[in-house]
């Protein structure tokens, strides 16, 4: 499996401030993700980051707001822009690796922020 | 587009005892279904997988099973012990992690 590094691995930030995620895996991969996780919840897709071009984002969520870099195919980040309190969350790094004829998704460890 | 349930939310067990966590999934396009287990602090940690031309998988204490036609799969953990205790996600996608959807997770307590 592959081994994914996130950093920070926490954060507590002002209000209007950004906060820049860096996501790092072990080996090359296909497909990177961020995905945010409110307490107590499950997971929620934020976009795919596309190695070479801009990020695809799932509905609820634009480029404006988490912008996100993939320079590379083992790195990406995920900047978290004008804070407010309802952006406190987990923030979470995922990488698909082929297995076969299907991807295998593995996670980071989480960047757990608080806004205050 | 895909939608995943998954029951219970909570489960407590007695050490010993077997655990078991059930999914629907909606989009019969899906063809790979993981489940992730999250420890408090950590991230998910896809902990087995099935794929759909399987109908049964078992890794040691942890076995997945799939009805494709009734679109629904499951968690059985065995023997569960204090360890076991963490949250649970099943999943489901159709080109395997291109578009996965998760369950809403099954926290799950396993009692000395």
């Amino acid at each position: 499996s592959a081994v994914i590094s996130q950093k920070p691995s926490r954060d507590i930030c002002q209000r209007g401030t950004s906060l820049t995620i860096q996501c790092q895996v072990d080996s090359q991969v296909t497909m990177m993700f961020w995905y945010r996780q409110q307490p107590g919840q499950s997971l929620t897709l934020i976009a795919t980051a596309n190695q070479g071009s801009e990020a695809t984002y799932e509905s609820g969520f634009v480029i404006d707001k988490f912008p996100i870099s993939r320079p590379n195919l083992t790195f990406s980040t995920l900047t978290v822009s004008n804070m407010s309190p309802e952006d406190s969350s987990i923030y979470l790094c995922s990488a698909d690796r082929l297995a076969g004829t299907y991807n295998e998704q593995f996670f980071g460890p989480g960047t757990r922020l608080t806004v205050l | 587009g895909e939608n995943v349930e998954q029951h219970p939310s909570t489960l407590s067990v007695q050490e010993g005892d077997s655990a078991v966590i059930k999914c629907t999934y909606s989009d019969s396009a899906s063809n790979y279904f993981p489940w992730y287990k999250q420890e408090l602090g950590k991230g998910p940690q896809l902990i087995i997988d099935i794929r759909s031309n399987v109908g049964e998988k078992k890794d040691q204490r942890i076995a997945v099973t799939l009805n494709k036609t009734a679109k629904h799969f499951s968690l059985h953990i065995t023997e569960t012990q204090p360890e076991d205790s963490a949250v649970y996600f099943c999943a489901a996608s159709d080109t395997g992690g291109f578009k996965t959807i998760f369950g809403a997770g099954t926290r799950l307590f396993v009692k000395a």
